[in-house]
C-alpha cells in the first residue's frame, strides 16, 4: 500500500527556534500534500495545502509566515515551525494523495512537536 | 462536502463484530463515504471507502445504505489493537480538496 513518512516522529525544542517537519511519500508521487495540527483530544485540523511547484493555501487564521510550507518535488513536502512558542506545542500530520489514483488519501505517522 | 454525524463512542467485546454506524442524510451523487481510523499518537489509517455498493477488503466491510443516506462500518473480529478513534467522512473521490475530520467515534475494544 501506498506508504507516506513523516520525519521527525518527535521533537523537542526552546522557544523563538525553528523546527523542520519532513512529510515524504516513498512509493508514490504527490501534487498535493496537506498538513493537519491536532490538540489533545481533538480531531485533525487542517492548516494547509502544499501544491508541488506552487505557493502553499493556508487556511484562515493560520499565519503562512509563521508555518512555511515547501514543496520542492512530488515526493517531499516540509513544514517549518518559525520562532516556536510553547502554544505551538501540537501534533503535526501531513497527508498526500498519489497524483495517477487520486481517491484516497493517506497519511504520515505524525510529529510531537513540544516547545519548552 | 457532506456532513457526517457519528456517536462519540462504543466498546465491543474483543472477537466480537464491531459495527460503526455513520448518518450522511445530505450526501450527493458524487460523494463517496470514506472511513479512517486513528490509533493513539498515531498518523490516520485509511481503511475503507465506497460509493454505494457494499465493499470488504482485509480490514473491514462497508455497508451502505440503498438511499446511501448512511453507511456501517464492520470489524468482522475485533482485537484489543482495533481500539482507536474512527472518523467516516464523505468527499468528492476525483478532487485535490482534502479529508475534513468530524469528532469521530472513540471504540474501545474490550477482553
Amino acid at each position: 500500500g501506498a506508504v507516506v513518512s513523516q520525519h521527525p516522529s518527535r521533537v523537542i525544542c526552546k522557544s523563538g527556534t525553528s523546527v523542520k517537519i519532513e512529510c515524504r511519500s516513498l512509493d508514490f508521487q504527490a501534487t498535493t500534500m496537506f498538513w493537519y495540527r491536532q490538540f489533545p483530544k481533538k480531531s485533525l485540523m487542517l492548516m494547509a495545502t502544499s501544491n508541488e511547484g506552487s505557493k502553499a493555501t493556508y487556511e484562515q487564521g493560520v499565519e503562512k509566515d509563521k508555518f512555511l510550507i515547501n514543496h520542492a518535488s512530488l515526493t517531499l513536502s516540509t513544514l517549518t515551525v518559525t520562532s516556536a512558542h510553547p502554544e505551538d506545542s501540537s501534533f503535526y500530520i501531513c497527508s498526500a494523495r498519489n497524483r495517477l489514483r487520486n481517491t484516497e488519501a493517506f497519511f504520515g505517522q505524525g510529529t510531537r512537536l513540544t516547545v519548552v | 462536502d457532506a456532513k457526517t454525524t457519528q456517536p462519540p463512542s462504543m466498546d465491543c467485546a474483543e472477537g466480537r463484530a464491531a459495527n460503526l454506524p455513520c448518518n450522511h442524510s445530505t450526501i450527493s451523487g458524487n460523494e463517496y463515504v470514506y472511513w479512517y481510523r486513528q490509533i493513539h499518537s498515531q498518523g490516520p489509517q485509511y481503511i475503507i471507502h465506497g460509493l454505494k455498493n457494499n465493499e470488504t477488503n482485509e480490514m473491514a466491510s462497508l455497508i451502505i445504505t440503498e438511499d446511501r443516506k448512511s453507511s456501517t462500518l464492520i470489524l468482522p473480529h475485533a482485537t484489543l489493537r482495533d481500539t482507536a478513534v474512527y472518523y467516516c467522512i464523505v468527499r468528492v473521490a476525483w478532487n485535490n480538496n482534502d479529508m475534513r475530520f468530524g469528532a469521530g467515534t472513540r471504540l474501545t475494544v474490550k477482553p
